[in-house]
């Protein structure tokens, strides 16, 4: 199994422009998450999916937007990237929200 | 106060000695415990959840205190492949959203 993809892995982006990361998962999991990670800090909740067609914002959804029109893909727009945005973006699945997460291997995307 | 709190490190400790650290946390009304690893530039991967009645996997141990609102992970007969980041999670009762530790980093020395 594949499990949990991502994609780009690494992304360099100019203030301005906008961009969506990919994230797909294979184990038919009903809820997905988007984090992302600043240096020597913990992951901050972006977005999540309780299914195909609901969505809620996590802790930081400010700057970000998701959709979620299948199971399998939860993909994050970046609208007007701004420097704060830099960070490691982690998307993660689970089949309940307090069972184990599954992370893929996350995008590092500096915006410059 | 921070919802979850760890001592960022780094925990320095020679190869087989035991090392523990504590994780505190605010919500009392959390249910559900988690310590996961995350090794250096990679995403985290569950080491294990952590029960009322506390719970062991081979080295590793994890303790969870209700009244002192804290859990802990101790690590026996530490290996260098123990190396890493371990990061304490702990639910959002209200809205069932994780809330994550910034992190512990563990480094172990031959």
């Amino acid at each position: 199994n594949a499990g949990v993809t991502q994609t780009p892995k690494f992304r360099i982006l100019k203030i301005g422009q906008s961009m969506t990361l990919q994230c797909a998962q294979d184990m038919n999991h009903n809820y997905m998450y988007w984090y992302r990670q600043d240096p020597g800090m913990g992951l901050k909740l972006i977005y999540y999916s309780v299914g195909a067609g609901i969505t809620d914002k996590g802790e930081v959804p400010n700057g970000y937007n998701v959709s979620r029109s299948t199971t399998e893909d939860f993909p994050l727009r970046l609208e007007l990237a701004a420097p704060s945005q830099t960070s490691v973006y982690f998307c993660a699945s689970s089949s309940s929200p307090s069972w184990e997460q599954y992370f893929g291997p996350g995008t590092r995307l500096t915006v410059t | 106060r921070k919802e979850v709190e760890q001592d960022p490190g780094p925990f320095n400790v020679p190869e087989g000695a035991t090392v523990a650290f504590n994780c505190t946390y605010s919500n009392s009304a959390s249910q559900s415990f988690f310590w996961y690893r995350q090794d250096c530039r990679k995403e985290p991967k569950l080491l294990m959840s952590v029960y009322s009645s506390g719970n062991e996997d081979g080295r590793f141990t994890a303790q969870l205190n209700r009244a002192s609102q804290y859990i802990s992970l101790l690590i026996r007969d530490s290996k260098l492949s123990d190396s890493a980041t371990y990061l304490c999670v702990v639910n959002k009762r209200s809205n069932y959203q994780l809330i994550w530790g910034a992190g512990t980093k563990l480094i172990i020395k031959p």
